[in-house]
């Protein structure tokens, strides 16, 4: 149980371009799911935490505008990242937490984004 | 977001030997304690959880909590090559994880 995938597993885009990473917790219902971002050699950084129809709460540092998420139904939130530029690539993962799993997240495969 | 350090790598430790990991934490308020093991390439996995100080045991690993000193550690008893990777101790404050660097775990066979 308490499985979250994520789409795509891996995106190329040309830079100005926008792209949409999903994810998914599949069989169970998600009220919170977090956005990490973690370059090469460094740990995971928490980007924005969303809760099921409500706005995004975004770390600081993090610009709301570029990183869009959406957090529609308790079992999908997604990112969209726009006008991506080199400088974005990284490894994109999300974890989700159910309120009977309150104490623990469970993270997707994550999405390896590269802007050319 | 609050901080939080592991002691530096790579660790490189025999196959069945004893792996040690450590790591400390500044924010008072945290409340529970994780550490997860992190492939090259690929997201973190959970492999323990603790919220009490003291032991807790889980097969191979073994971690430890002390509130007081804002210290929680893992242990790795014999270690077999498959636990090389990087661990991440990660520290729950109003249920955000914070994570530190990692620690590069290579276990010789």
């Amino acid at each position: 149980g308490a499985v979250v995938s994520q789409h795509p597993s891996r995106v190329i885009c040309k830079s100005g371009t926008s792209v949409k990473i999903e994810c998914r917790s599949l069989d169970f219902q998600a009220t919170t799911m977090f956005w990490y971002r973690q370059f090469p050699k460094q740990s995971l950084m928490l980007m924005a935490t969303s809760n099921e129809g409500s706005k995004a709460t975004y770390e600081q540092g993090v610009e709301k505008d570029k990183f869009l998420i959406n957090h529609a139904s308790l079992t999908l939130s997604t990112l969209t990242v726009t006008s991506a530029h080199p400088e974005d690539s990284s490894f994109y993962i999300c974890s989700a937490r159910g309120a009977e799993l309150a104490e623990t997240q469970y993270f997707g495969p994550g999405t390896r984004l590269l802007v050319l | 977001q609050k901080e939080v350090e592991q002691n530096s790598g790579p660790l490189s430790v025999p196959e069945g030997a004893i792996a040690s990991l450590n790591c400390t934490y500044s924010d008072r308020g945290s409340q529970s304690f994780f550490w997860y093991r992190q492939y090259s390439g690929k997201s973190p996995e959970l492999i323990m959880s603790i919220y009490s100080n003291g032991d807790k045991e889980d097969g191979r690993f073994t971690a430890q909590l002390n509130k007081a000193s804002q210290y929680v550690s893992l242990l790795i008893r014999d270690s077999q090559p498959s636990d090389s990777a990087t661990y991440l101790c990660a520290v729950m404050v109003d249920y955000k994880l914070s994570f530190g660097a990692g620690t590069t775990v290579t276990v010789r066979a």
